[in-house]
């Protein structure tokens, strides 16, 4: 079966610089989710979107900014990043059902280093 | 707000013992209960949720969880426990409609279950 697909899987930047981080979710899944898990963390939720507007914000700080298109994929952009962003960023996806929500499917997640 | 409690950081267990780990939620109003599985280097995979209905809910790979609505919690557990079940183990809630999204999961620092042959 077709999982959530996350590019790239690692990533290495520098202080300061630009990153993008990309989530394809799984066919028919209307929503994304970003979640960022540090070294020995808990995964700590960012964002959401659903139906390619914004559904709920977390701790998502102001230099990160995302969307979702219309083809449902969603980019997380990260500026001016900081050695504190090292992290792995995990995407999830899931189907909004009338009964109540069905469980989210998390991608392999993409492993950020800043130097 | 919502919060996850797993109070141990590690559980060690001996192959085809029975296994439990435990996990304490705080939300106002009825909770969402998830619990997910995290290998090294890996994405978090769904092992069982209860959302409504029966409070022993059975999931993937012989695990299950028991809602506790007096105790607020929801132990994951499994009669005997495999070596391949050694990893890092998330409970996480979620309130529905709470009118300011909580769309997102509230996870819990995650325990360490080891098995040991």
């Amino acid at each position: 079966a077709a999982g959530v697909i996350q590019s790239p899987r690692h990533l290495i930047k520098e202080k300061r610089e630009t990153a993008t981080l990309k989530c394809y979710p799984i066919p028919r899944h209307d929503t994304v989710y970003w979640y960022q898990q540090g070294p020995g963390q808990d995964p700590q939720f960012l964002i959401s979107f659903y139906e390619k507007m914004q559904s709920d914000k977390g701790s998502i700080p102001d230099r990160f900014s995302a969307q979702q298109f219309s083809d449902y994929h969603s980019e997380l952009n990260m500026s001016s990043l900081e050695l504190g962003d090292s992290a792995l960023y995990f995407c999830a996806s899931s189907r909004k059902v009338a009964g109540g929500p069905i469980e989210k499917f998390f991608g392999p997640g993409t492993r950020l280093t800043v130097l | 707000a919502q919060s996850v409690a797993q109070p141990e950081d590690q559980v060690n267990v001996a192959e085809g013992n029975p296994l439990t780990v435990k996990c304490t939620y705080s939300v106002s109003g009825n909770p969402y209960l998830f619990w997910y599985v995290q290998y090294p280097n890996r994405g978090l995979q769904f092992l069982l949720k209860y959302i409504t209905g029966d409070n022993l809910v059975k999931g993937s790979y012989g695990f299950e969880a028991e809602f506790n609505k007096s105790q607020t919690s929801f132990h994951l557990k499994k009669p005997s426990a495999l070596v391949s079940d050694s990893a890092l183990y998330f409970c996480a809630v979620r309130v529905p409609y709470s009118g300011g999204g909580a769309d997102g999961l509230t996870f819990g620092k995650g325990t360490h279950l080891i098995i040991q042959p």
